[in-house]
């Protein structure tokens, strides 16, 4: 079975650029996490959505973040514009929540983002 | 609020020594446990996970922890490490009726000498 896909895996771009990172969560997952990994601050959760709903955005770091998921099987993390203090890992995971208790959640592989 | 402490973010065994890894929590209702680790360039992948059936919890590659609700630990253990342990190891935790959020320790970096 496919696990949740990440991409691109590698994004290196300048100060000020747009980047937009994408997700495709496992099929039937019904809640996805955006997370951000850096040695500073090790792993934060930006946001998740349920049923492509946002329910916890307060972990996203100041308005140039934004975060949509137009589908059940996609989302997009957008930063614009993006500075060198957002270089990061970014992660994607997914869960099954319907009828299920505390299910774990599955991860992507991440992207290695990288503003010059 | 939920809350994890991981103590000791380098840990270093010797090859087939025992590995300890240790995970405090805090949470104000009986909490469910998870154990992920993280290979160098990936992401992370589910090592096991404690749900309140049993407290002693066997996950993937020989590993295991055990639930102490009057230490709240969940401290992850393996008779014998190998090399292909060198990881990082992050302990979550995730309240009932919390949608599925969890909550991370800072993570323990394992060092597996020859």
């Amino acid at each position: 079975d496919a696990g949740v896909i990440q991409s691109p895996r590698h994004e290196v771009t300048e100060m000020g650029q747009e980047v937009t990172l994408r997700c495709k969560p496992i099929s039937g997952h019904d809640y996805l996490f955006w997370y951000r990994q850096t040695m500073m601050r090790g792993l934060e959760l930006l946001i998740y959505f349920n049923n492509n709903v946002p329910i916890d955005d307060s972990g996203m770091p100041e308005d140039r973040f934004s975060a949509k998921m137009p589908n059940a099987s996609f989302s997009t993390l957008k930063i614009q514009p993006s500075e060198p203090r957002d270089s990061a890992v970014y992660f994607c995971a997914s869960s099954l929540g319907r009828g299920s208790v505390n299910q774990p959640q599955h991860f992507g592989d991440g992207t290695r983002l990288s503003i010059l | 609020a939920q809350s994890v402490t991981q103590l000791g973010s380098h840990v270093s065994v010797s090859e087939g020594a025992l590995v300890l890894l240790r995970c405090n929590y805090s949470s104000s209702v009986p909490p469910y446990l998870f154990w992920y680790v993280q290979y160098p360039n990936q992401g992370l992948q589910l090592l096991l996970k404690y749900t309140s059936a049993a407290t002693l919890v066997k996950g993937i590659n020989g590993f295991e922890a055990e639930f102490k609700k009057s230490e709240t630990s969940f401290h992850l253990t393996k008779p014998s490490a190998h090399m292909s342990d060198a990881a990082e190891y992050f302990c979550a935790v995730s309240e009932p009726n919390a949608g599925n959020m969890l909550t991370f320790g800072g993570g323990t970096r394992l060092m597996v000498k020859p």
